[in-house]
């Protein structure tokens, strides 16, 4: 199956700062999805992004299909932003979405 | 819309028995799916259905069954359970394949 590598494993940051989220991914994918999952363990969507850029905010995101990987970018971070971001990939021809193990966002005040 | 809802929120199990985790939509979605999160990983796929009466594998579905009746629901079935199959399970919707995917806020299962 397709895999799906996200970096750093773990991210700490002072409120304020900002940062960038890496997703790499091993085959040719039809569907890219950002997640935040929050400390009570909700699961929010952030982004469905497959190609292209996209803005919400304070968060952007760009995948490079051609050349596999997603970029997440948290502009200056706040206390919410705490987490685990996910990226999930979706190939072309499945339905089955493989997430990678996340990145552990910690903002401190 | 209430979204994705899912039934229990928590639950203990003794090794062995069984149970029924439901899931439920109420945005006329055809795609559902299952999912398992083990602490400190990421999800992993169970089984999903791409419509009333069609169900079909993930990545991990030993241990597990499902059925899919209505659109609106995706009850998960564990018919003996394990400690193995400690983990928060969430299920999702999508309108379609390939398509963003919207979750319920999961149900913490504990085998022991």
């Amino acid at each position: 199956g397709i895999q799906v590598e996200q970096s750093p494993p773990d991210l700490i940051l002072q409120e304020g700062a900002n940062s960038t989220l890496r997703c790499n991914f091993s085959d040719s994918v039809n569907n890219l999805q950002w997640f935040h999952q929050n400390p009570w363990g909700q699961l929010i969507n952030l982004f469905y992004i497959p190609s292209g850029t996209k803005q919400n905010g304070r968060l952007s995101a760009t995948t490079v299909a051609t050349e596999r990987y997603s970029l997440l970018y948290i502009s200056s971070s706040q206390t919410t932003d705490s987490g685990v971001y996910f990226c999930a990939v979706e190939p072309w021809d499945d339905y089955k979405l493989s997430f990678g193990a996340g990145t552990t966002v910690t903002v401190r005040a | 819309n209430a979204g994705v809802t899912q039934t229990p929120k928590f639950r203990i199990l003794k090794i062995g028995q069984s149970m029924t985790l439901q899931c439920a939509q109420d945005m006329n979605h055809n795609y559902m799916y299952w999912y398992r999160q083990d602490p400190g990983m990421g999800l992993k796929l169970i089984y999903y259905s791409v419509g009333a009466g069609i169900t079909d594998k993930g990545e991990v579905p030993n241990g597990y069954n499902v059925s899919r009746s209505t659109t609106e629901d995706f009850p998960l079935r564990l018919e003996l359970a394990a400690p193995s199959q400690t983990s928060v399970y969430f299920c999702a919707s999508s309108p379609g394949g390939q398509e963003t995917q919207y979750f319920g806020p999961g149900t913490r299962l504990l085998v022991l």
